[in-house]
């Protein structure tokens, strides 16, 4: 049974600290790795991770894939109060393509 | 502008009822999803489409059906309410199995 385990499940940090997330993964035939942000509504697409050790940054969110370990991670720089959501992993396999398996979750809280 | 979009937003029914949630899609994607999620966890996989006529099930699709007769819909019945399938459900789509997906806004169901 494919797994995904995101960590820490909740974080509260201050403006301006940096902020890492986790994502860990168990799945047969891996393809690909995404990241999402979910405010109050509908989960918006960050990034997608295929190839290990090739960092994908946006802005000051960053994020790479190691494919050995079976792990991602999640940058924030510099966070600001608009960070403020729960970040979702997932996992896509090559077959049974498009059946995506989703962790938990992380909270992420950004005080002023 | 293409967009995919729920409705309705919000339901609340009783036990036992027949409910249909409605999601649409103008963006000509192939594949579309239904997910549910509850309160501090992420995403699971109801069912889904690769294409018209094509329906397949995920992990939690006991209780829940979906057809597919055009490219642009996907309905979600439940086809006797239970109160355990109180919870938001999301619709999304993507042009390929191996790509992103693209999340509607979200169906806040309540069955009492």
């Amino acid at each position: 049974e494919d797994k995904v385990v995101q960590s820490p499940l909740s974080l509260v940090v201050h403006e301006g600290d940096t902020v890492t997330l986790n994502c860990s993964y168990e799945v047969t035939n891996f393809r690909s790795l995404l990241w999402y942000k979910q405010e109050k509504k509908a989960p918006t697409f960050l990034f997608m991770l295929t190839s290990s050790g090739i960092e994908k940054k946006s802005g000051r969110l960053s994020s790479i894939l190691d494919k050995k370990e079976l792990f991602s991670i999640l940058n924030i720089t510099a966070t600001q109060t608009g960070d403020s959501a729960v970040y979702l992993c997932a996992v896509l396999r090559r077959t049974n393509a498009g059946k995506s398996t989703f962790g938990d979750g992380t909270t992420l809280t950004v005080k002023p | 502008d293409a967009e995919i979009t729920q409705s309705p937003r919000h339901k609340i029914t009783e036990t036992g009822r027949q409910v249909t949630l409605a999601c649409h899609q103008t963006w000509n994607h192939n594949n579309m999803f239904w997910y549910r999620q509850d309160l501090g966890h992420g995403l699971r996989l109801i069912h889904y489409s690769y294409g018209v006529q094509d329906t397949n099930k995920g992990e939690v699709s006991d209780g829940y059906s979906v057809s597919r007769s055009n490219t642009e819909d996907l309905p979600l019945t439940l086809e006797s309410a239970a109160s355990s399938q109180t919870s938001v459900y999301f619709c999304a789509s993507s042009v390929t199995g191996l790509d992103t997906q693209y999340f509607g806004p979200g169906t806040r169901l309540t069955v009492l």
